[in-house]
């Protein structure tokens, strides 16, 4: 089944703790990207890969790093959670680059919550 | 600044009518604009989208409507159906910003039996 699946789903943790959020797709999509979605301000863009080893910020990077060294993979780091990092966590991946008629697929969510 | 907003968090409609879900930006310079369904416990699920040349373009019971005079795009939704239910946001693609989407707020839909 094609899908994009994130681990884990839930995640309590503590302020500096470091934690990885761990995305993959199984449809060789060339496109991934991170959105972070909290109340009244809908869903944001963190970080997004054209292609491996090519990454690049979105609106709102701060505090996150990611890595693409495999085409499926695309790990969010955070390096020291801080409470204002509590939020609902989506990956998404395309075919290619954003494009008219190109499907941004969503994985299931990771729903975070930082101490 | 600039956004992409909805005029509406709510709207709750009956079952077999028909829904409009509108989206106001501010950003003229943009490739295309998407509409997602997001159901409760879910990721976002693309419906259609719509390039910054048309004016409208049709779905298996949606319709998206661009008028970029005003700045506002709408999605129509046929018929309704309880499955309907969910949260949309509009998104948007712009030129100016490499491949990046910039999303609405988000209304509830709400479809009554």
């Amino acid at each position: 089944e094609a899908q994009v699946t994130q681990n884990p789903r839930y995640l309590i943790t503590v302020t500096g703790k470091k934690l990885t959020v761990t995305c993959s797709q199984n449809m060789n999509h060339e496109y991934m990207s991170w959105y972070r979605q909290d109340p009244g301000l809908g869903l944001r863009q963190i970080y997004y890969s054209m292609n491996v080893e090519v990454t690049d910020k979105g609106d709102v990077p701060e505090g996150y790093k990611v890595s693409r060294k495999e085409k499926r993979n695309f790990p969010l780091i955070l390096e020291s959670p801080s409470p204002n990092q509590t939020s609902l966590y989506f990956c998404a991946s395309s075919p290619r680059d954003l494009a008219f008629q190109e499907t941004q697929y969503f994985g299931p969510g990771t729903r975070l919550l930082v101490l | 600044g600039e956004s992409v907003g909805l005029h509406l968090p709510t709207l709750s409609v009956q079952e077999g009518d028909n829904s409009i879900i509108n989206c106001a930006y501010s950003n003229s310079a943009s490739d295309y604009f998407i509409w997602y369904k997001q159901e409760s416990g879910k990721g976002p699920q693309f419906i259609i989208d719509i390039r910054s040349n048309m004016d409208k373009r049709q779905g298996q019971r949606v319709t998206v409507l661009l008028n970029k005079t005003v700045k506002h795009l709408s999605l129509q939704i046929a018929a309704t159906q309880p499955g309907d239910s969910a949260v949309y946001f509009c998104a948007e693609k712009r030129a100016t910003s490499g491949s990046r989407l910039t999303f609405g707020e988000g209304t509830q839909l709400t479809v009554n039996p």
